[in-house]
């Protein structure tokens, strides 16, 4: 079945404990993002991935890297993680891009205390 | 600015209703999908529709490219249906920014 897989879906870290989370694609999709959802805010994007080993900032970097050595996987990477980062993520791809429909993981449900 | 907007931004229907779910995006938007978001946070991609009419089951979807809005039909809703839709376009010269719009949270009630 083609999908995106997010892991955990639900996580509850404290303040400056480094935690990754991971998504992976089975659809050979070129490119992959990944957006915070807060009530309020919509979806904002953190990080996007046009290819392998190209990445780029999306709205709201700051606090968040990311790395993509193969094409399945795009983990989602906080150093330290703030009480602000306490929000819903989800990881997307796509075939091309913005220019082409989008499939989300299930969403990873983080806090932060 | 870049805009999206959809309306209306709450909906109940009763099961069996009809309903249009409408999304209006500037001059800097193309490249419409829209979203449904379950009860549970998960999004499911409904259409990929930058222009013309698409349907799949009970749904089906309208983009009028030229004039900047873009409507999903929902018929003989179910409470299945129950959730928020999004829309969603390409901002216009970035091809790596996807714009959503601020919902419509639909509740269906048997």
């Amino acid at each position: 079945e083609a999908q995106v897989t997010q892991n955990p879906r639900y996580l509850i870290t404290v303040t400056g404990k480094k935690l990754t989370v991971t998504c992976s694609q089975n659809m050979n999709h070129e490119y992959m993002s990944w957006y915070r959802q807060d009530p309020g805010l919509g979806l904002r994007q953190i990080y996007y991935s046009m290819n392998v080993e190209v990445t780029d900032k999306g709205d709201v970097p700051e606090g968040y890297k990311v790395s993509r050595k193969e094409k399945r996987n795009f983990p989602l990477i906080l150093e330290s993680p703030s009480p602000n980062q306490t929000s819903l993520y989800f990881c997307a791809s796509s075939l091309l891009g913005p220019v082409d429909g989008y499939t989300f993981g299930s969403g990873t449900r983080l806090t932060v205390v | 600015g870049i805009q999206v907007e959809q309306s209306p931004p709450d909906l109940i229907l009763q099961e069996g209703a009809n309903s249009t779910l409408r999304c209006n995006f500037s001059d800097s938007v193309n490249n419409l999908q829209w979203f449904h978001q379950n009860p549970w946070g998960q999004l499911i991609n409904l259409f990929y529709i930058p222009s013309g009419t698409k349907q799949n089951g009970r749904l089906s979807a309208t983009t009028v490219a030229t004039e900047r809005y873009s409507l999903l039909y929902i018929s003989s809703s179910q409470t299945t249906d129950s959730g928020v839709y999004f829309c969603a376009g390409l901002y216009g010269g970035a091809t790596n920014k996807l714009i959503f719009g601020t919902g419509t949270l639909l509740a269906v009630q048997p």
